[in-house]
């Protein structure tokens, strides 16, 4: 079952901060973080481990909450550059990633 | 050190019509993925391999057959390609745990329109 991300959409000015969401209905073993750039590949922003929460960015950090298989994407100072969509994924086990509905992130000056 | 190379980039087939596409990589990875994105949507899993020899369905596996010919190839074809198929397909590969960085690796993707 797909995961559910909220918002939908994001729209920040430079320096701004945003938090991004993502829920899921079965137990999981990790949660991962991509961001995607129009009419390009995803790219990965970071893993986090059942039992463990793991950095990835300076200004990008995140959490999972393993109770409530929820995971949070936290954008600190935002720049530019971090404009695109962001989509979660989620492990069952460690073969299978399902990703999530996106969220759509647009930084202005 | 080319990643995932997908081939062809771009596609036009006629309704009915039968095509393969190609996934190679170099990165020594055991786990491939064909994902599937329609416009303005997320991405669903279609097919995957999580080791040479074995192949499993994803979340929208009908109308697709899968081929891991080798430890670095993965192919995915449509039989009768349909208009609902039209979409940008992505390969995928995620190695076994090493170091802190295992999360999936994209090929640039293949741009399908079915007519």
């Amino acid at each position: 079952q797909q995961p559910v991300q909220s918002p939908q959409a994001v729209i920040l000015r430079e320096g701004e901060d945003a938090v991004i969401n993502c829920s899921s209905s079965k137990a999981l073993y990790s949660v991962h973080w991509y961001r995607q750039k129009h009419g390009e590949a995803p790219v990965f922003l970071m893993i986090l481990l059942k039992g463990g929460e793991q950095k990835g960015h300076e200004k990008i950090s995140a959490s999972f909450n393993e109770k409530k298989q929820q995971s949070s994407l936290y954008l600190t100072a935002s720049q530019l550059s971090y404009s695109g969509t962001y989509f979660c994924g989620t492990e069952k086990s460690t073969d299978k990633l399902i990703f999530g509905t996106g969220t759509r992130l647009q930084v202005f000056p | 050190n080319a990643g995932v190379t997908q081939t062809p980039k771009f596609q036009v087939l006629k309704t009915g019509q039968s095509m393969t596409l190609q996934c190679a990589q170099d990165m020594n990875h055991n786990s491939m993925y064909w994902y599937r994105q329609d416009p303005g949507m997320g991405l669903r899993l279609i097919y995957y391999s999580a080791s040479e020899g074995t192949t499993d369905k994803g979340e929208v596996p009908n109308g697709y057959n899968v081929s891991r010919l080798n430890k670095r190839e993965f192919s995915l074809r449509l039989e009768s390609a349909a208009p609902s198929q039209t979409s940008v397909y992505f390969c995928a590969t995620k190695g076994r745990k090493t170091g802190t960085n295992y999360g999936y690796t994209f090929g640039s993707g293949t741009r399908l329109t079915v007519v």
